[in-house]
């Protein structure tokens, strides 16, 4: 499958731990994406990264949020002092240069307890 | 700043009726437009776009979207849907010189019988 993977698909924590999550996007796309999802909501965007460049990210990455995308390939995002509030999905997008349509993977459901 | 209003959060109808779902935004540059779909237990997969060009846009399976830039629109149609059709649907916008996707909260298409 050449399709943009996520890992974990679920995951349980306690609030207060720190969790870290990884996204593996379509081999040639230089562009990628990282949302979250809450219930009965769109994906609402969290950051961008044209190769391994940083190029956008919402408020949220400000404080406890942050992502990586070191060699311009893979990417993390890593979620600090969890909060119940940041129970939602994740979700991760690839686009090639030059498109602007996105692949989306199947997201990592994060549930904090 | 953008934003994007889906009308409609559910809309059932019965298989080979026609159908519209609505999709408002609100951009002072200009943008492109899309429309994601998102079938039970699937990711979110491309529908279709706008870009530029003609503003009747088609998809595969025969949904059709119109943008109307005077009315800052761009609604969703179908002539005649199928049970397969049910899904979640959200529309979306980038301006065309940035990065960041703006999506509505869904419109939820169940299909009966």
């Amino acid at each position: 499958d050449t399709g943009v993977s996520q890992d974990p698909r679920h995951k349980i924590t306690k609030r207060g731990q720190n969790v870290t999550f990884r996204c593996d996007p379509i081999s040639e796309h230089n562009r990628l994406y990282w949302y979250r999802q809450t219930l009965g909501q769109g994906p609402e965007f969290l950051t961008y990264f044209q190769n391994e460049a940083q190029l956008e990210k919402s408020r949220l990455l400000s404080d406890r949020f942050s992502a990586e995308r070191p060699k311009g390939s893979f990417s993390t995002l890593e979620i600090q002092r969890t909060e119940q509030g940041d129970s939602a999905m994740y979700l991760c997008a690839s686009g090639p240069s030059g498109y602007n349509e996105q692949f989306f993977g199947p997201g990592t459901r994060l549930t904090v307890l | 700043a953008q934003s994007v209003t889906q009308l409609d959060s559910q809309v059932p109808v019965f298989e080979e009726a026609p159908v519209e779902l609505r999709c408002n935004y609100s951009s002072s540059v200009s943008v492109y437009l899309f429309w994601y779909v998102q079938y039970p237990n699937q990711g979110l997969q491309l529908l279709l776009k706008y870009l530029s060009g003609s503003t009747l846009v088609e998809s595969i399976n025969g949904f059709e979207a119109e943008f109307n830039k005077s009315q800052t629109s761009f609604h969703l149609r179908k002539p005649s849907v199928h049970i397969s059709d049910t899904a979640e649907y959200f529309c979306a916008v980038t301006h065309t010189g940035g990065f960041k996707t703006i999506f509505g909260a869904g419109t939820r298409l169940f299909v009966k019988a």
